[in-house]
C-alpha cells in the first residue's frame, strides 16, 4: 500500500514545453513537499505546501487538500530541469514519499 | 550555509564489516531520519529519532541500528554489512513550525 502515488513515473519533454507532475495521497497531512534530486546528487526541497499555490521562478506547486492532490508545474522547461522529482507528505513527524518522477528535458 | 552533512559521499566495505554512517545537522531540529534509496523503490525509512536517545524503527530496520547521543548527530550502524545493503543512504532532519526539511548529500555505500 502506497500512501503517496506520483504520475507519471518517467517523462521526456522538449525544451520549452510546459510540464506537469501529479501527486495523490491517502493520509491526512500537515504539509506536502516537492523535492528535486539530480543524478548523483543530494535532495533539495523545492516547495513546502499546506494549502493553495506557491511559485518560485519557473516552478509552480499547487495543492488541493479536499481532493488530496498536488501538482508541480514547470514552465518553459530547460535541460537543467532534468532530475527526479519526489512528492513527500508529512503526517505527525513522519514522512511518506512517492517513488519519484524522472524528468528528462531534451534540447 | 551547510545544514545537514554526512560523513562520506562514497564508501566501499567488505561483507561482514561493521559500518558507521554519521549525520550532523546544525538547525537544532528534533527529528532526524535515515533512509535508503534504491532504483524503482524510492526512499524507504530505516530509523528515525525524535529526540536525543530516542529512536523508532522505520519500514526496513533489519540489519541496522542507530545512535543519537547528541541532538545534532544521528548515526546509522550496519552491524555486519551484506551485499544487499549496497545502496544510497540519505539522512534528513525535520523541525521548526514550518516543517522545514533538509536532506544531506547522501552516502553511496557499496558492499563487496
Amino acid at each position: 500500500k502506497n500512501e503517496v502515488e506520483q504520475s507519471p513515473q518517467n517523462l521526456t519533454a522538449q525544451e520549452g514545453e510546459f510540464i506537469t507532475i501529479n501527486c495523490s495521497y491517502s493520509v491526512g497531512i500537515s504539509a506536502l513537499h516537492w523535492l528535486q534530486q539530480h543524478p548523483g546528487g543530494g535532495i533539495v526541497s523545492l516547495f513546502m505546501l499546506s494549502s493553495g499555490k506557491k511559485k518560485h521562478g519557473r516552478l509552480i506547486a499547487t495543492i488541493n487538500i479536499q481532493e488530496k492532490h498536488s501538482s508541480l508545474h514547470i514552465t518553459a522547461s530547460h535541460p537543467r530541469d532534468s532530475a527526479v522529482y519526489i512528492c513527500a507528505v508529512v503526517t505527525g513527524n513522519q514522512f511518506y514519499f512517492g517513488t519519484g518522477t524522472s524528468l528528462t528535458v531534451i534540447p | 550555509d551547510v545544514k545537514v552533512t554526512q560523513s562520506s559521499r562514497y564508501l566501499v566495505k567488505r561483507t561482514g564489516e561493521k559500518v558507521f554512517l554519521e549525520c550532523v545537522q546544525d538547525m537544532d531540529h528534533e527529528n532526524m531520519f535515515w533512509y535508503r534509496q534504491d532504483p524503482g523503490l524510492g526512499l524507504r525509512l530505516i530509523y528515525f529519532s525524535y529526540d536525543v536517545k530516542m529512536k523508532e524503527k522505520g519500514d526496513i530496520p533489519e540489519g541496522y541500528s542507530v545512535s543519537r547521543e547528541k541532538k545534532e548527530r544521528f548515526s546509522l550502524i550496519l552491524e555486519s554489512a551484506s551485499t544487499n545493503q549496497t545502496s544510497m543512504y540519505l539522512c534528513a532532519s525535520l523541525g521548526g513550525t514550518a516543517y522545514e526539511q533538509y536532506f544531506g548529500p547522501g552516502t553511496r555505500l557499496t558492499v563487496t
